[in-house]
């Protein structure tokens, strides 16, 4: 029988212009949050990271944005290129968890050239 | 140019086989994860060491999983017997303790027939 997938929420953007991919994390008590991107075929891959006692970083081309307040962690990407087409995941640290993080499910980015 | 290094890429065996992944985290790593990713439900924890010792092994079926850290540069990842549902992407991730940032290796793909 057919069998039934995580169906990942898909954001199709055009090229050049401004993605932002956002996720909804669990843990009131976490303090610090990871953006991957992975990419058909390879291990996820880390983009950028920010602590909690931060709302705002920056790095080449990504922000990170944290919403302490509704739990909400947003990846903008500027100026999107094909290469960028990935699924991005977020990911969570609940403070005194020794490092394990918790992961997202997903979303896929696609980009139209 | 350090990176996680996984064996095999892909693997294909008969249920009830064993299977043995390899690990090698990158050099300096005190922290190493097991994860496995499946469509249905996404990245999973199995298995994390610190120091070459076992942190958190309770995301792993304690029947047939097993894990070890022979030494500081190598991690393995047993099944023993397998069966079709171990079918999965097994990822390695490796991290120091001065960060919380995991690197992940590109995988071993296990197909069980």
């Amino acid at each position: 029988g057919e069998s039934v997938g995580l169906h990942l929420p898909t954001l199709s953007v055009q090229e050049g212009d401004n993605s932002i991919i956002n996720c909804a994390y669990s843990n009131s008590a976490s303090d610090y949050f990871i953006w991957y991107k992975q990419e058909s075929g390879k291990g996820p891959q880390f983009i950028i990271d920010i602590r909690s006692n931060m709302d705002k970083r920056q790095g080449q081309r990504v922000t990170v944005l944290l919403n302490k307040t509704v739990k909400h962690l947003s990846l903008q990407i500027a100026a999107t290129q094909p290469g960028d087409s990935a699924v991005y995941f977020c990911a969570e640290r609940i403070q005194g968890s020794q490092g394990n993080l918790i992961f997202g499910k997903g979303t896929k980015l696609s980009v139209k050239p | 140019d350090a990176r996680v290094t996984q064996t095999p890429r892909d693997k294909v065996t008969e249920m009830g086989q064993e299977v043995t992944m390899r690990c090698q985290p990158i050099l300096g790593h005190n922290t190493v994860f097991w994860y496995r990713q499946t469509m249905m439900q996404g990245l999973e924890l199995l298995a994390y060491f610190r120091n070459r010792a076992p942190l958190d092994d309770s995301g792993m079926p304690k029947d047939r999983f097993s894990a070890e850290m022979p030494d500081a540069t190598l991690a393995t990842l047993k099944i023993q017997p397998s069966e079709p549902r171990d079918s999965a992407v097994y990822f390695c991730a490796s991290g120091s303790g001065s960060t919380e940032t995991q690197y992940f290796g590109p995988g071993t793909r296990l197909l069980v027939l």
